[in-house]
């Protein structure tokens, strides 16, 4: 159980470009689902904490307008990276927890390449 | 100003030799505390949650155990296949449901 799958799992964009990633949980239902990005040999850097059918929180540092979040169903989170430029190359990782729980769980990641 | 401290940095095994990691946190009460294992290229992999200072759990070959300072990883006859890198995390009391992250152990276990 406890199930979160991203999609795609690796994407290639032109600099400019909107990106958009999938999260889902598959098996439960998610009533927050957070967003984080991953630099290589580093910890996981908290981006945003979204809340189905609410604004996503996003932590400081973080452009909101250039990471769109939507939380539309408790199954389903948004990221939408607008106008990519090279320095968002990135791993992003989404993560879900069910409604009175903390324990987050994580998916498998989306490698993103801005050329 | 909460904070999570993971030791060592890395650590190398001989297959079978067991070990412990260490994750010392300072917090203004502790809601709960959280181990994951990450390989290269992936997500986390949820491991153990650990509300109380007393409190053990066990999976396999790991065992994770809760004081009021600090947790540890305790690894049993690890193999190969035990290496990656090992994320202790805590949620503070009065404070919103975001992870608060150590920098991670990673383990290599040769054989």
């Amino acid at each position: 159980g406890a199930v979160v799958s991203q999609h795609p799992s690796r994407v290639i964009c032109k600099s400019g470009t909107s990106v958009k990633i999938e999260c889902r949980s598959l098996d439960f239902q998610a009533t927050t689902m957070f967003w984080y990005r991953q630099f290589p040999k580093q910890s996981l850097m908290l981006m945003a904490t979204s809340n189905e059918g609410s604004k996503a929180t996003y932590e400081q540092g973080v452009e909101k307008d250039k990471f769109l979040i939507n939380h539309a169903s408790l199954t389903l989170s948004t990221l939408t990276v607008t106008s990519a430029h090279p320095e968002d190359s990135s791993f992003y990782i989404c993560s879900a927890s069910a409604f009175s729980t903390d324990t987050q769980y994580f998916g498998p990641g989306t490698r993103l390449t801005v050329l | 100003e909460d904070q999570v401290t993971q030791s060592p940095e890395a650590l190398r095994l001989q297959e079978g030799e067991s070990s412990s990691l260490n994750c010392s946190y300072t917090v203004s009460g502790l809601r709960g505390l959280f181990w994951y294992r990450q390989d290269p290229g992936k997500g986390p992999e949820f491991l153990f949650t650990l509300y109380s200072a007393g409190e053990e759990k066990e999976k396999e070959r790991l065992k994770a155990t809760l004081t009021k300072k600090e947790s540890f990883l305790h690894i049993t006859a690890p193999k190969p296949e035990d290496s990656a890198t090992y994320l202790c995390a805590v949620i503070p009391n009065q404070a919103g449901t975001a992870l608060i992250f150590g920098k991670g152990t990673t383990l290599s276990v040769s054989s």
